[in-house]
């Protein structure tokens, strides 16, 4: 049973595109939500998010958390093909403070 | 900074074989985590340590998995006999405290074949 589940698996999108990528989580204890970036090697921190409503934006991307409906999404503007990567998401809950769980990610593809 | 160190990039062995995956940690943080990433599964928690000490190793398939960190700057994660279904790419990760997860700073990762 995954407890974080991402939409959709993946997207094909023409650069100049804006993208939204979904994120649903369960709760038991809520702390935070952390976007990941993976492109072909090791995934990298985008975001963390503990307050809903709250935007978190870097560049031409912007996340949002909305903890009454146990989701956040993603949005890339204007995107590029550099842009092209896994995105994942992770929930922090429970009893400890260090144990992530992930969804299975979206794989976002950009054509030129 | 280096970043985390893992070693090596990739691994192809045959079943039965005993693996050895190394991974140095950021200097000076004191959280190490050990993932495995499938297709099927995605990103999964197999052990995290603090202060050199195993906390959560729940994660961890079975006896065949073990995970050492003898010191602050180097740990292992040995699979012993290796089978197919171990086939995965093994993402080593630290991060410099406790208090909230925040931002896991990941190796590129050991990408393991098993025949």
């Amino acid at each position: 049973e995954d407890k974080v589940v991402q939409s959709p698996l993946s997207l094909v999108v023409h650069e100049g595109d804006t993208v939204t990528l979904n994120c649903s989580y369960e709760v038991t204890n809520f702390r935070s939500l952390l976007w990941y970036k993976q492109e072909k090697k090791a995934p990298t921190f985008l975001f963390m998010l503990t307050s809903s409503g709250i935007e978190k934006k870097s560049g031409r991307l912007s996340s949002i958390l909305d903890k009454k409906e146990l989701f956040s999404i993603l949005n890339i503007t204007a995107t590029q093909t550099g842009d092209s990567a896994i995105y994942l998401c992770a929930e922090n809950s429970g009893g400890s403070n260090y144990k992530l769980t992930f969804g299975k990610g979206t794989l976002l593809t950009v054509n030129p | 900074d280096a970043g985390v160190i893992q070693s090596p990039r990739h691994e192809v062995t045959e079943m039965g074989q005993e693996v050895t995956l190394r991974c140095k940690p950021i200097s000076g943080h004191n959280s190490l985590f050990w993932y495995r990433q499938t297709m099927m599964r995605g990103l999964e928690l197999l052990i995290y340590f603090n202060n050199n000490v195993p906390i959560d190793d729940s994660g961890m398939p079975e006896d065949r998995f073990s995970a050492k960190m003898p010191n602050a700057s180097f740990s292992t994660l040995k699979i012993q006999p290796s089978e197919p279904r171990d086939s995965a790419v093994y993402f080593c990760a630290s991060k410099p405290g406790l208090q909230k997860p925040g931002e896991l700073f990941f190796g590129e990762g050991s990408r393991l074949t098993v025949l």
